[in-house]
């Protein structure tokens, strides 16, 4: 069964730092491209950051975590992460990871998580 | 990277049929089609209803279609069931190399 399984959400405060790991079971995890998708509570969907697996490996981020989120992935251990930095109250959100359908993330996100919860609050 | 812009809300009756809309610009919805449909129940994670405009995955009801013309996406829902009542998000590539979400729909199933 395709699978994503996130972790690592929690309460931080402002300032702050977390790490999220998403895991992917089911598929050939090094064939796709995987993406962060947050929503923020009773608000819509906001994509937030993607990893492409074309030409090597290629990353990108909204500008609005531009500089303070970084997305990674180790195929290795089927794992995608993103390290959260400097986190601020507007950051608060569920976040999913999700699969693109292909190796680019111009494709849509056919499989999703469950999501993490992540609360920056003092 | 501003939002696609969608109703923020729809209602219709049972068996009847609603279209969403999806408002891009020419560097996103008008020049890709790359544009998917996302629906969204209460605290569930979102599921794709449609690809690549109009492409529906494996197992999503042949109820569900996707349209474009030039910068407006469209979803369309025939005999709308109690099921279909879920928020609903259109996606689309930018030349930004950004991926941009609409704001929701809101289906009430009268």
């Amino acid at each position: 069964e395709v699978q994503l399984l996130e972790s690592g959400g929690g309460l931080v405060q402002p300032g702050g730092s977390l790490r999220l790991s998403c895991a992917a079971s089911g598929f050939t995890f090094s064939s796709y491209a995987m993406s962060w998708v947050r929503q923020a509570p009773g608000k819509g969907l906001e994509w937030v950051s993607g990893f492409s697996d074309s030409g090597g490996g290629s990353t990108i981020y909204a500008n609005s975590v531009k500089g303070r989120f970084t997305i990674s992935r180790d195929n290795s251990k089927n794992t995608v992460y993103l390290q959260m930095n400097s986190l601020r109250a507007a950051d608060t959100a569920a976040y999913y990871c999700a699969r693109h359908r292909n190796y680019y993330y111009y494709y849509a996100m056919d499989v999703w998580g469950q999501g993490t919860t992540v609360t920056v609050s003092s | 990277q501003s939002a696609l812009t969608q109703p923020a809300s729809v209602s219709e009756s049972p068996g009847q049929s609603i279209t969403i809309s999806c408002t891009g610009t020419s560097s996103d919805v008008g020049i890709y089609n790359y544009v998917s449909w996302y629906q969204q129940h209460p605290d569930k994670a979102p599921k794709l209803l449609i690809y690549d405009v109009s492409n529906r995955p494996s197992g999503v009801s042949n109820r569900f279609s996707g349209s474009k013309s030039g910068n407006t996406a469209s979803l369309t829902i025939s005999g709308l069931q109690a099921e279909d009542e879920a928020d609903y998000y259109c996606s689309s590539y930018s030349s930004n190399s950004a991926v941009l979400f609409g704001g929701g729909t809101k289906l009430t199933v009268l």
